[in-house]
């Protein structure tokens, strides 16, 4: 059973680096066969593709948050990490990280996370 | 890029049968058989119900089905039950490559 878990901090201030972690277990990152994605969900609101990478490190980025978005894995810790730039608290919500297959199916969630964009 | 329009809500009597429209175009739903329905209970995180417009993951039971008409993908639920009151989204692939999700629609079990 595949199993991911968000880390990260809760609260970051306006302007500075929203950081966070994905951590896999039960399934190997680098096996292949699966892209690894964020979503994010605004208080009260839909869900909100960030984007995903591959294992090999291709990625592909939201074109709305592109500018400010990186997503970077680490398969030696089966990890993969998001890190979103100058946040303000229209980047508030709920961030999720998610196993994706065959046209961009999500089989498999973590808990989530909500971070919080204030002073 | 907007989201797949779909019901900000329907509901239903326990034992009846629901269907949640999800509209896309021909870049989407209409071009491609990658549709996926999710459940959402308040608070947690998205559960695949249907894959492929029509496919039900292990686990899911057999009241949930998915099908397709031109733009249109549709989520039914049959014999509803108490514990199917969540929110429910579709997701498409696109030809843009950036995955789009409906707008989510609220189910609500009278």
């Amino acid at each position: 059973q595949v199993q991911l878990q968000e880390s990260g901090p809760g609260l970051v201030k306006p302007s500075q680096t929203l950081s966070l972690t994905c951590t896999v277990s039960g399934g190997s990152i680098s096996s292949g066969g699966y892209y690894w994605s964020w979503i994010r969900q605004h208080p009260g609101k839909g869900l909100e593709w960030i984007g995903y990478i591959y294992y090999s490190g291709s990625t592909y980025y939201n074109p709305s948050l592109k500018s400010r978005v990186t997503i970077s894995v680490d398969t030696s810790k089966n990890q993969f990490s998001l890190k979103l730039s100058s946040v303000t608290a229209a980047d508030t919500a709920v961030y999720y990280c998610a196993r994706t297959g065959d046209g961009y199916t999500s089989d498999y969630w973590g808990q989530g996370t909500l971070v919080t964009v204030s002073s | 890029q907007s989201a797949l329009t779909q019901p900000a809500s329907v509901s239903g009597s326990p034992g009846q049968s629901i269907t949640i429209s999800c509209t896309g175009t021909s870049s989407d739903v209409g071009g491609y058989n990658y549709v996926s329905w999710y459940q959402q209970h308040p608070g947690k995180a998205p559960k695949l119900m249907i894959y492929e417009v029509s496919n039900r993951p292990s686990g899911v039971s057999n009241r949930f089905s998915g099908s397709k008409s031109g733009n249109t993908a549709s989520l039914t639920i049959s014999g509803l039950q108490a514990e199917d009151e969540a929110d429910y989204y579709c997701s498409s692939y696109t030809s843009s490559s950036t995955p789009r999700f409906g707008g989510g629609t609220k189910l609500t079990v009278l």
